[in-house]
C-alpha cells in the first residue's frame, strides 16, 4: 500500500505571497490532518478533515486554511506568508476513528524569505 | 506562547543495549497514545500504539508501558541498533482526532 504523499517536497516563497500544499492519503483513509513542525514549537496541529468536512481546528490564524476533496485528497493554503511560517508541514491520514493511528507523509519544507 | 526553542533530551546507548524513552502526557482524559520515530528529512513514522484500557503492549523489539496514575508513557527498545537512531515522540489523542505531541527525545546509538 502506498503511503501518504505530499507535494512539493520543498518550497521557497517571499513574504506576502501565498502557497498551496497538497496531500494524497493512504488508500481507504478518509481523515486527513495537517501539522506544522518547527524547532521552536515542535509539532502543532493545524486542522483535520473527514469526508470533506473540517472536524477540528488548531490555534492558527485564519491565513491557514485547508480543504478536502471527494477522493480524500487534501490541500492546505497559507496566505500572506510571514517569515515565521517557515516550517515543515506534515500531512497525516487515518481511518478517522478515535483509536486509529495517524500515518504521516514526509512533509513539505516551506521557507519564507 | 513565546517560542523559546526546544532543547530535546538525548539518550545515548551502546549498540545491543536496551533503550528506555520516557514521556509525560498532560490530559488525564486521553485514552489513546502513539509513539513515533522521526529520522532526518522524513515525517514521523508510526511505531506502536496503546489504548488506556491497557498497561502494556508489545511489538517487534518494542514495548510501550502506560501508567495512567502518573500520566506517564515509556517506550522500550530491545537490542538497540544503529538504525534506531532518530528522534522519538509520544503523542496523545484528544478530541477530534487531534494528536498532541511531546517535545521528543533524541536517541543516539553508539557502535
Amino acid at each position: 500500500k502506498a503511503g501518504v504523499t505530499q507535494t512539493p517536497r520543498y518550497l521557497i516563497k517571499t513574504r506576502g505571497q501565498q502557497v498551496t500544499l497538497s496531500c494524497s492519503p493512504i488508500s481507504g483513509h478518509r481523515s486527513v490532518s495537517w501539522y506544522q513542525q518547527t524547532p521552536g514549537q515542535g509539532l502543532q496541529f493545524l486542522f483535520e478533515y473527514f469526508s470533506e468536512t473540517q472536524r477540528n481546528k488548531g490555534n492558527f490564524p485564519g491565513r491557514f486554511s485547508g480543504r478536502q476533496f471527494s477522493n480524500s485528497r487534501s490541500e492546505m493554503n497559507v496566505s500572506t506568508l510571514e517569515l515565521g511560517d517557515s516550517a515543515l508541514y506534515l500531512c497525516a491520514s487515518s481511518l478517522g476513528q478515535a483509536d486509529s493511528p495517524l500515518h504521516f507523509g514526509n512533509g513539505t519544507r516551506l521557507t519564507v524569505t | 506562547g513565546e517560542s523559546v526553542g526546544l532543547h530535546l533530551p538525548t539518550l545515548s546507548v551502546q549498540e545491543g543495549d536496551n533503550s528506555i524513552i520516557n514521556c509525560a502526557y498532560s490530559n488525564s482524559a486521553s485514552d489513546y497514545f502513539i509513539w513515533y520515530k522521526q529520522e532526518s528529512g522524513k515525517g514521523p513514522q508510526f511505531i506502536i500504539d496503546i489504548r488506556s484500557n491497557m498497561d502494556k503492549r508489545q511489538g517487534q523489539r518494542v514495548t510501550v508501558l502506560l501508567n495512567k496514575t502518573v500520566k506517564h508513557l515509556s517506550l522500550q527498545i530491545a537490542a538497540t541498533q544503529p538504525g534506531d537512531s532518530a528522534v522519538y515522540f509520544c503523542a496523545e489523542m484528544e478530541y477530534g482526532n487531534k494528536l498532541v505531541f511531546g517535545a521528543g527525545t533524541i536517541l543516539r546509538v553508539k557502535s
